[in-house]
């Protein structure tokens, strides 16, 4: 066990429904990490909250919105979404301080179907 | 932009043997370098990583080489073993300390 866990592990959705995705991190970090995996494709990264501030990649859609409320727990929460968007949905976390890049640890992901 | 390109995308080695995945990088301010093994199912994990104050960092069977100034970098795995079968991905770090640039993944098929 990683001390990432994510919830639920499993989702099917169809686009008209919001969900939420629920992380939460064990470790002591003070980063989090949604990534998104596609078959075939580079882990996409997402969103990036470290020491309260939000780094968002640009070119997710905003039918994600990420919150973070403290350092330990990290939701996406998803509306309408579309068929495009089925995919691994993982969360990560990291110690984070300038001049110095950590091992990100992985959560096991949640399986997300759009229907 | 940063980016990260992995070769190759599929792997297949006789057991036993050696496997060899290569990543080049395009930011030069990268200055840490993790590899990833992620099994069917499962959560990626980190196995092996390098800064760039070393150029070669081992642990029994698997190794990394990093080279700067052609800015790419190695995962070596010496006497391949069925459970070594997985996906592996490279990253560099960006600009921004947090953030890693990911490669697109290697599969490593071990054949018995």
């Amino acid at each position: 066990e990683t001390g990432v866990t994510q919830t639920p592990r499993h989702l099917v959705m169809g686009m008209t429904n919001k969900k939420s995705l629920k992380c939460e991190q064990h470790l002591g970090h003070n980063a989090m990490y949604w990534y998104k995996q596609s078959a075939k494709k580079p882990l996409e990264l997402m969103f990036v909250y470290s020491l309260e501030e939000r780094v968002e990649n640009n070119s997710v859609p905003s039918r994600f919105s990420p919150e973070c409320p403290n350092s330990s727990h990290l939701f996406l929460h998803l509306h309408t979404l579309q068929p495009e968007d089925s995919a691994l949905y993982l969360c990560a976390s990291s110690h984070s301080a300038a001049g110095t890049t950590y091992e990100q640890y992985f959560g096991p992901g949640t399986r997300l179907t759009v229907t | 932009g940063e980016n990260v390109e992995q070769h190759p995308s599929t792997l297949s080695v006789q057991e036993g043997d050696s496997a060899v995945i290569k990543c080049t990088y395009s930011d030069s301010a990268s200055n840490y370098f993790p590899w990833y093994k992620q099994e069917l199912g499962k959560r990626p994990q980190l196995i092996i990583d390098i800064r760039s104050n070393v150029g070669e960092k081992k642990d029994q069977r698997i190794a990394v080489t990093l080279n700067k100034t052609a800015k790419h970098f190695s995962l070596h795995i010496t006497e391949t073993q069925p459970e070594d079968s997985a996906v592996y991905f490279c990253a560099a770090s960006s600009r921004s300390n947090y953030q890693l640039i990911w490669g697109a993944g290697t599969k490593l098929i071990i054949k018995p």
